[in-house]
């Protein structure tokens, strides 16, 4: 199994460019979710969702938006970017959108917007 | 809302030391509390869980008591090995009014362990 994968593990951006950072699993997970980990901060829930088709926002959504077409794949779109989404994103996914289920993480994609 | 507040770090321990990372949360209702690990490189993975007042959760060697007289859940481990080095994130689970999970993370602990 390959777990959660995020692509790409590094990216360079200007601001105001676009770009979609992408996020499969391949466990059959309901639940996938979008977190942020900035220094001295921690992680920060963006956006989830609770099966294809369902989205919902998190702590910190503004400037982001998300789909869920199917249930494998879960992307992060910044549609203008800004320096204060220079950060490492990470993806995340559980069988269950209950705290039951144990979160399985990407490896993350660092992200820095100049 | 919700937080978790976590002592700096990092925390520097020759192996075979004791281990404690403490862990302190605020929340209304009674959440989950978890540990989660993250190694050099790779992303967060769960090392432990509890989920009522009293509850130990534990796993590697690693131990950690829900504690709700004191709103703690302190990580401790006996005997620290060099593979042990990491970060820590001590989280809560904030189900909110759907009753999906989110995480509230803590600002995580790094820990160094020296030969």
């Amino acid at each position: 199994n390959a777990g959660v994968t995020q692509t790409p593990k590094f990216q360079v951006l200007k601001t105001g460019q676009s770009m979609t950072l992408q996020c499969a699993q391949d466990m059959n997970h309901e639940y996938m979710s979008w977190y942020r980990q900035d220094p001295g901060m921690g992680l920060r829930l963006i956006h989830y969702s609770v099966g294809a088709g369902i989205t919902d926002q998190g702590e910190v959504p503004n400037g982001y938006n998300v789909s869920r077409s199917t249930t494998e794949d879960f992307p992060l779109r910044l549609l203008s970017a800004a320096p204060s989404q220079t950060s490492v994103y990470f993806c995340a996914s559980s069988l269950r959108p209950y705290e039951d289920s144990p979160l399985h993480f990407g490896n993350g994609t660092r992200l820095t917007v100049t | 809302g919700d937080s978790v507040t976590q002592m700096e770090g990092p925390v520097t321990l020759s192996e075979e030391a004791f281990l404690t990372i403490n862990c302190t949360y605020t929340a209304t209702g009674y959440p989950s509390l978890f540990w989660y690990v993250q190694y050099p490189g790779e992303g967060l993975q769960l090392l432990l869980k509890a989920t009522k007042a009293d509850d130990k959760g534990s796993n590697k060697g690693f131990e950690a008591t829900y504690r709700k007289e004191t709103t703690s859940f302190h990580l401790e481990k006996g005997s620290v090995q060099v593979s042990d080095s990491a970060v820590y994130f001590c989280a809560l689970s904030d189900r909110g009014n759907t009753g999906f999970q989110k995480l509230v993370f803590g600002t995580g602990t790094r820990l160094l362990v020296s030969p």
